[in-house]
């Protein structure tokens, strides 16, 4: 069974800085494309980036809301996709989630149950 | 970057109704269109992909269509556990989602 779980989301000051893990199982991790999603308290779903898997490159993309301040990196070999986000902004609260690519698609076909953030003083 | 254009963001409908939700995307995207289901406090689900390609699982009474830009989601009869939101999603180039429609019963 496909499993996806979010980790280290936290109550953190403006400016700080946070890492979100995402630990996936039932799959093969290194043969799939991994994206992280936000959901601000009330709001829509937001696409963040992702992260292709090797065989295809292992390029990764990023919303430009978010360029320059996120990185996405991956661990094949611990089955974890991460997600460093910097100079946090009360904008950024919302629920994070790390969804698995299907094939070459990158539509979310397998979701974690999300991880908080919240950004205030 | 692709927009995407979802409407209506909330649409009030009754068990047994026959409810379409659009999607125009700012280029096109040719079919790479996904719908998801999300309800309170839930992480979203998949209910189909390549604009009408539904999930194993998902009822028939849901049904995708279009191409382009254009795109509809349509539910033929209403149950009540159709009242979600939903969203749209190009996936044709990086990703881009929809504002999202909230289901709401009448």
């Amino acid at each position: 069974e496909v499993q996806l779980v979010e980790s280290g989301g936290d109550l953190v000051q403006p400016g700080r800085s946070l890492r979100l893990s995402c630990t996936a199982s039932g799959f093969t991790f290194g043969d799939f494309g991994m994206n992280w999603v936000r959901q601000a308290p009330g709001k829509g779903l937001e696409w963040l980036g992702f992260t292709r898997d090797k065989a295809s490159g292992g390029a990764i993309e990023y919303a430009a809301s978010v360029k320059g301040r996120f990185t996405i990196s991956r661990d094949d070999s611990k089955s974890v996709a991460y997600l460093q986000m910097n100079s946090l902004r009360t904008e950024d609260t919302a629920v994070y989630y790390c969804t698995r690519w299907t094939g070459g698609f990158s539509y979310g076909s397998y979701w974690g149950q999300g991880t908080l953030v919240t950004v205030s003083s | 970057d692709i927009q995407m254009t979802q409407s209506p963001s909330t649409l009030s409908a009754s068990v047994g109704d026959r409810v379409t939700i659009t999607c125009r995307a700012s280029h096109i995207i040719f079919t790479r269109l996904a719908w998801y289901q999300q309800k309170p406090g839930k992480a979203p689900q998949l209910l189909m992909s390549e604009v009408f390609n539904l999930e194993r699982g998902v009822p028939s009474r849901f049904s995708g269509s279009g191409s382009g830009t254009e795109f509809t989601l349509t539910i033929s009869s209403l149950q009540p556990d159709d009242f979600a939101s939903y969203y749209c999603q190009q996936y044709h180039s990086d990703n881009t989602f929809g504002q999202g429609t909230k289901l709401e019963i009448k």
